[in-house]
């Protein structure tokens, strides 16, 4: 059973273009983080969002936390070729101390 | 800024051979756990450890795995007979307390031959 769902999967698009990459999950989470990685390295951590409703920028990034706190987006504005990576959102529950990752969202920006 | 660090980066390992991946976490952390993410899929919670013992574990973390706090900087994860679907890379991670953000070493990109 995969708890955190992330959509589009793969996606190829023109530098300068927008996108959103989705989080989705049926269960609630305490705090939930976004994640880029790069090949052969460890995910490289962007931003936590904590409260439902909540968005956060980072430069050209905006997260977005759901407000029942079971989604997030990450919309990433006029993209260039140095947002090329794997996006990983994760969440942490409740109770417990595992962080559940999402199924990855590898993102191509072509010059 | 300080980091989480892994060694070896790369290991290479005879099917059935103990392995040991070795951890260097953020040093004022207290929380630590493991991942493993096999060539081309999504990154799999392994274990977490507080206060010497492991707090929470997988599925996938059966009897041949075990972690270790052998000293007050390391944190290693030993596979005591590999199998080849152990083939993956796998990485340490660490937090201030529970519910901070895990910071994510380079990973040890593991072998089984």
């Amino acid at each position: 059973t995969q708890l955190l769902e992330q959509s589009p999967q793969f996606l190829s698009i023109q530098e300068g273009e927008n996108l959103t990459v989705y989080c989705n999950s049926s269960s609630v989470f305490s705090s939930l983080q976004w994640y880029r990685q790069e090949p052969g390295e460890g995910p490289v951590l962007l931003v936590t969002v904590v409260t439902g409703g909540e968005v956060k920028k980072l430069k050209r990034l905006t997260f977005q936390f759901g407000d029942a706190r079971k989604d997030s987006s990450l919309h990433i504005t006029a993209a260039q070729t140095g947002d090329t990576g794997l996006y990983l959102c994760a969440g942490l529950r409740n109770t417990g101390n595992q962080f559940y990752f999402g199924t990855g969202t590898s993102l191509t920006v072509i010059p | 800024e300080p980091e989480v660090t892994q060694t070896p980066s790369h290991q290479v390992t005879q099917m059935g051979q103990e392995v040991i991946l070795r951890c260097v976490p953020i040093s004022n952390h207290l929380y630590f756990y493991w991942y493993r993410q096999i060539l081309g899929q999504k990154v799999e919670f392994l274990v977490s450890f507080y206060n010497n013992e492991i707090s929470e574990k997988s599925e996938i973390f059966d009897d041949q795995f075990s972690v270790e706090r052998p000293d007050g900087s390391n944190f290693t994860l030993k596979i005591r007979s590999t199998k080849l679907e152990d083939s993956a890379m796998y990485f340490c991670a660490s937090s201030e307390v529970r519910d901070q953000p895990q910071h994510f070493g380079d990973g040890t990109r593991l072998s089984i031959l």
